[in-house]
């Protein structure tokens, strides 16, 4: 059973727009989550996250908002650059262990 | 600083041989340590982690199985491996609860 799901496979932004991906999930136990930025034949390499206490944590272009009540975590990215093209993966933590949704695909057009 | 090293990159395996994939992390004492998969046009899946020597946990039953015989050895094997074992091999570590993974490289199994 699939615990963290982003239902966007894919997702088209203009260059200097915002990029915004979604990712929900399913466990109200989950207290830690993060996204991760992935490109191919490499590992995911980690943004940014927040904890269940906070509802907003900012990093440069990276904003992660969370809302709890609707067991749904956002990135926003702004300005997009097209560097930003990469498959991006939230992620959820209760305990020792994470877990990951299936990805959304960003392609930034400059 | 902290790096994590996971070898081969990639690897071609016939059905029915066995596997081992190798990771070891570097400056940092009692790490969690973690084998994911991605499968061709799928999400992380987790395998198996560890908290400590010989302490393994399975997300998944399998044909897989992991063992950590040091503390920053990580190892995932197989004694035979299956056509749906193809994919893309990750390790992680983290240092605590509450701070993120950090990935290899991964290695590319194909089994023909």
């Amino acid at each position: 059973d699939q615990q963290v799901k982003q239902n966007s496979p894919s997702l088209s932004v203009q260059e200097g727009r915002i990029s915004i991906l979604n990712c929900d999930y399913t466990n109200s136990m989950f207290d830690y989550f993060l996204w991760y930025k992935k490109y191919p034949a490499e590992g995911p390499t980690f943004l940014i996250s927040i904890s269940s206490i906070k509802d907003k944590n900012e990093d440069g272009r990276f904003t992660v908002f969370l809302n709890k009540s609707a067991k749904h975590l956002s990135l926003h990215i702004v300005p997009s650059q097209p560097g930003d093209s990469a498959v991006y993966f939230c992620a959820a933590s209760v305990g020792n262990q994470f877990y990951f949704g299936t990805g959304t695909s960003l392609t930034v057009i400059p | 600083s902290q790096t994590i090293h996971q070898w081969p990159a990639t690897l071609v395996q016939p059905v029915g041989s066995p596997l081992s994939l190798e990771c070891t992390v570097e400056g940092t004492s009692n790490p969690n340590l973690y084998w994911y998969r991605q499968a061709a046009g799928r999400g992380l899946q987790l395998l198996f982690y560890s908290v400590g020597i010989g302490q393994i946990s399975s997300e998944v039953p399998q044909n897989l199985s992991a063992s950590r015989p040091q503390d920053r050895q990580f190892i995932l094997s197989s004694k035979k491996l299956l056509l749906s074992d193809s994919g893309f091999y990750l390790c992680a570590w983290s240092d605590q609860r509450g701070e993120p993974l950090h990935f290899g490289n991964g290695t590319r199994l194909t089994v023909t």
